[in-house]
């Protein structure tokens, strides 16, 4: 089955240290994956994706991505945590279903960032 | 520019009782989700809709149904709502590939439904 695995439920990070908040992936072919940013109260906002190219992509608010087609690892990273990115963060992936993209997501990460 | 618009915010029902909650996008996306997110379990799709007039189930549409008549609406009703409902919603589109997108959703701020 099409999977997607967030292995920490919570990440807690000091101020100014760098961050990571792991994601690994089990999809047939190559993957899109995504990652999403969720702040109290709202909606899930795009963060950054990875469809094809250099492994490492960068998105919003300094954050950034490393593809990993051997560990089939997607983890988000930034190098220096600020207190304002304590939020719920998803890894997805999209897959193709009877013709059609679906989107799988995990279960969310959620990460404090400590003054 | 609204992006994805949902209604209500937030609603209390009563067992048994039915809702519709409307989806509003002002993108032209051809693409409409709508998910549910419960504690731990992350975001489960329940209807989705690949253009004006087509509907089809996703991975937990039990106890829901949904209609797209107009592209911009994406329609979640609940006939018979029952505790388990209880959850917040969250309504997506995104453009197709052919028309310029790149795969990313874009997400309303969701409905907290709690069924008593």
């Amino acid at each position: 089955a099409q999977s997607v695995a967030q292995p920490e439920d919570q990440v807690n990070v000091a101020e100014g240290n760098p961050l990571t908040v792991k994601c690994t992936y089990s999809v047939s072919g190559n993957p899109y994956l995504f990652w999403y940013v969720q702040y109290p109260n709202r909606g899930l906002q795009f963060l950054l994706k990875y469809i094809t190219g250099d492994n490492l992509v960068k998105g919003s608010y300094g954050f950034e991505a490393e593809f990993n087609k051997s560990q089939t690892s997607f983890h988000l990273k930034k190098p220096s945590a600020l207190v304002s990115d304590s939020a719920l963060y998803f890894c997805a992936v999209r897959v193709t279903t009877s013709g059609t993209y679906k989107y799988i997501f995990g279960t969310g990460t959620r990460l404090k960032v400590l003054a | 520019n609204a992006g994805v618009t949902q209604t209500p915010k937030f609603r209390v029902l009563k067992t048994g009782q039915s809702m519709t909650l409307l989806c509003a996008q002002d993108m032209n996306h051809e693409y409409m989700y709508w998910y549910r997110q419960d504690p731990g379990m992350g975001l489960r799709l329940i209807h989705y809709s690949v253009g004006e007039g087509t509907t089809a189930k996703g991975e937990v549409p039990d106890g829901y149904n949904v209609s797209r008549l107009k592209k911009q609406n994406f329609l979640l009703g609940l006939e018979s709502a029952a505790p388990s409902q209880t959850s917040v919603y969250f309504c997506a589109s995104r453009k197709t590939t052919s028309g310029g997108g790149t795969g990313e959703l874009f997400f309303g701020e969701g409905s907290r439904l709690t069924v008593l």
